[in-house]
């Protein structure tokens, strides 16, 4: 089964200073892995994914994340945090295994990032 | 590109009624949508998913007559609380696929109290 951990409920960080926002995952097989960002009273939208290829994805709003197959790890990163960054973040796999339920996704239980002035 | 609205963004009934959410995929046919259910400072919980023409497939503990979800259409599907009590009263967050896509994407949820 398909699973991911974030370990930290709460993150903070100053503005401009950089930010990390952990994830682990555990899979049968190769991994598909996503980051989607929620702001208050609002749907998830999505960040940026990891399918094949190079390790460090890019994604929106100047959001990176790396993928490390050794430490099972797929962190989100910024190199310089801003307010409006402050919101719930979620990781999130996705589920290989055929049947109805085929692209399914499993979240982490969400960290909360905030950035103060 | 890749837009999904709910309707209505917001709902408040008395105990007994029956709510109706929309979902649907703007710019874009989702033969695969998925319902989640989402408390306060929690992860999302998913509760069906939902192949267009075909029934949905329920998650475990989650009662198919009550929470009825109907995918009619490649653009819609709709998501319908049968006689809803206090309990029910969460956000719920539909997202969409394309076929074969990896990424979901995600409605702005429907935020459902009842009285």
């Amino acid at each position: 089964a398909q699973s991911v951990a974030q370990p930290e409920d709460q993150v903070n960080v100053a503005e401009g200073n950089p930010l990390t926002v952990k994830c682990t995952y555990s899979v049968s097989g190769n991994p598909y892995l996503f980051w989607y960002v929620q702001y208050p009273n609002r749907g998830l939208q999505f960040l940026l994914k990891y399918i094949t290829g190079d390790n460090l994805v890019k994604g929106s709003y100047g959001f990176e994340a790396e993928f490390n197959k050794s430490q099972t790890s797929f962190h989100l990163k910024k190199p310089s945090a801003l307010v409006s960054d402050s919101a719930l973040y979620f990781c999130a796999v996705r589920d290989l295994d055929r049947g109805s339920t085929l692209g399914r996704l499993y979240f982490g239980r969400g960290t909360q990032l905030t950035v103060w002035p | 590109g890749a837009v999904v609205s709910q309707h209505p963004s917001r709902v408040i009934c008395k105990s007994g009624t029956s709510v109706k959410i929309e979902c649907r995929s703007l710019d874009f046919q989702a033969t695969t949508m998925f319902w989640y259910r989402q408390f306060p400072k929690q992860s999302l919980m998913l509760m069906a998913t939902s192949n267009e023409g075909s029934k949905a497939t329920y998650e475990q503990g989650v009662e198919k007559d009550k929470f009825l979800i109907n995918h009619a259409s490649l653009t819609l599907s709709t998501l319908t609380v049968a006689s809803a009590h206090p309990e029910d009263s969460s956000f719920y967050i539909c997202s969409a696929r394309l076929a074969l896509a990896d990424t979901q994407y995600f409605g702005p949820g429907t935020r459902l109290t009842v009285l």
